[in-house]
């Protein structure tokens, strides 16, 4: 079954750092670019980066809400994407969710995986 | 701040058709972009619809469609069934933005 699982929410103090993770299982992880989303409570779907595949040139893009934050990487021989979060702030409070490119090693081709999503808590 | 426009919401009767309006600019739809649909069910995550602009994944009805013109897509359901109850997001990519945009989001009401 092609799935990605996302794991690392949790609750946390604004200022301070989380990692979350995403581990795919059912296919090439590797060929596919993977995305993290999230959803604030009660609003719309937010894109917060991508992180192309090696054979796309392995290039990073980031909502302007979270660059020079947020960093998205991947470690393609466990299948597995990480979405490190510092300086939080109360307003990343949200449901990170992980998807994968429909198409290989092409970007904008649709979400066709998402995780259940992981539940991010930032708060004093 | 979503890039592309939709109605907060739209209703309609079992068996009756409706269409979602997916409004964008020359930084995204207008610049051959292609647009997809989500379909996200209350208290889950959101679910591939349609891809490239008209096209759908194995598995979905063809009750659901795609169209694409200009600045602006569209979605389209008929022959409505309660199970089409939730939220629908259009999404593209911009390259002001260089990144992936989404619709404001629409809730399909079923009466």
């Amino acid at each position: 079954e092609v799935q990605v699982v996302e794991s690392g929410g949790g609750l946390v103090q604004p200022g301070r750092s989380l990692r979350l993770s995403c581990t795919g299982s059912g296919f090439t992880f590797g060929d596919h670019t993977m995305s993290w989303f999230r959803q604030a409570p009660g609003k719309g779907l937010e894109w917060v980066g991508f992180l192309r595949s090696k054979a796309y040139g392995g290039t990073t893009a980031y909502a302007a809400s979270v660059k020079g934050r947020f960093t998205i990487s991947r470690d393609d021989s466990e299948s597995i994407a990480y979405l490190q979060m510092n300086s939080l702030k109360t307003e990343d409070t949200a449901v990170y969710y992980c998807s994968r490119d429909r198409v290989v090693a092409i970007s904008n081709s649709g979400m066709d995986v998402w995780g259940q999503g992981t539940t991010v808590t930032v708060s004093s | 701040q979503s890039v592309l426009t939709q109605p907060p919401s739209v209703s309609g009767a079992p068996g009756q058709r409706v269409t979602i309006s997916c409004t964008g600019s020359s930084s995204n739809i207008g610049a051959n972009y292609d647009v997809h649909w989500y379909q996200q069910l209350p208290g889950t995550a959101p679910k591939l619809l349609i891809y490239a602009n008209n096209n759908r994944p194995s598995g979905v009805p063809d009750r659901f469609s795609g169209s694409k013109s200009g600045t602006s897509a569209s979605l389209a359901i008929t022959g409505l069934q309660a199970e089409d109850e939730a939220d629908y997001y259009c999404q593209s990519y911009d390259s002001s933005l260089s990144g992936y945009v989404f619709g404001t989001g629409t809730k399909v009401t079923v009466l």
